[in-house]
């Protein structure tokens, strides 16, 4: 069945550097979503990808979703003591199964 | 508007027992979506239901079963209970189905014993 590995697992910075997660599915995806959980909170939306190629930024947040609809990747700016918390992707498995597969999860720890 | 609500917010039994959760979605939403949490496996789908009628269903054994009302109110039933069911239970409800954005209840902390 499909599986979706984000790499890294773990993440530690200072506070300002920048920040990249990984997000790769062994099927082609239909769209992607961005969850983000704050350690001992439930997962909160970020954002949703559909195109190919496509870029979509929130502030310090960039989202892409590649070319071949298979990977996705969050950088996050000058990383702020905020930004805690573990990052989902969500894909989208096409055809009749038609299910929500959550990625593994990057926890990112900023230090102040 | 009221999020999502889940209750109870924590539970402990014993293995063989049952146990029932539920949540409210947001007011006019119609897909709820049931997930299971824990450290070793990650966010794992369950089930989602809309408009009362299961649409998907995840890898789980027939012991984890649920159902939405027609107020879209939904309930998920765990039976027979094992170890290694202890998680944080979180459902999520969206407007339309489980692909569009998805807002998740504070979730159900069960431990079994």
């Amino acid at each position: 069945g499909q599986q979706v590995m984000q790499i890294p697992q773990y993440q530690h910075v200072q506070e300002g550097e920048d920040f990249t997660t990984y997000c790769n599915s062994s099927t082609t995806l239909s769209n992607i979503q961005w969850y983000k959980q704050r350690p001992g909170g439930h997962p909160v939306f970020l954002i949703q990808l559909v195109k190919s190629g496509e870029v979509k930024k929130q502030k310090r947040l960039t989202f892409q979703f590649g070319e071949a609809k298979k990977n996705s990747s969050l950088h996050i700016t000058a990383t702020q003591t905020t930004d805690v918390g573990t990052y989902f992707c969500a894909g989208r498995e096409g055809g009749a199964t038609n299910k929500l597969i959550f990625g593994t999860g990057t926890l990112l720890a900023v230090q102040p | 508007k009221a999020g999502v609500t889940q209750t109870p917010r924590y539970l402990i039994k014993t293995r063989g027992q049952q146990v029932t959760l539920s949540c409210s979605p947001i007011s006019g939403h119609r897909s709820v979506s049931w997930y299971q949490q824990t450290p070793g496996q990650g966010l794992q789908f369950l089930f989602e239901y809309f408009s009362e009628t299961q649409r998907n269903k995840g890898n789980f054994p027939g012991r984890f079963s649920g159902r939405q009302f027609s107020n879209s109110r939904s309930e998920m039933n765990v039976s027979t209970l094992e170890l290694g069911d202890s998680a944080l239970y979180l459902c999520a409800s969206s407007l339309r189905t489980a692909f569009y954005e998805q807002y998740f209840g504070p979730g159900t902390r069960l431990t079994v014993t």
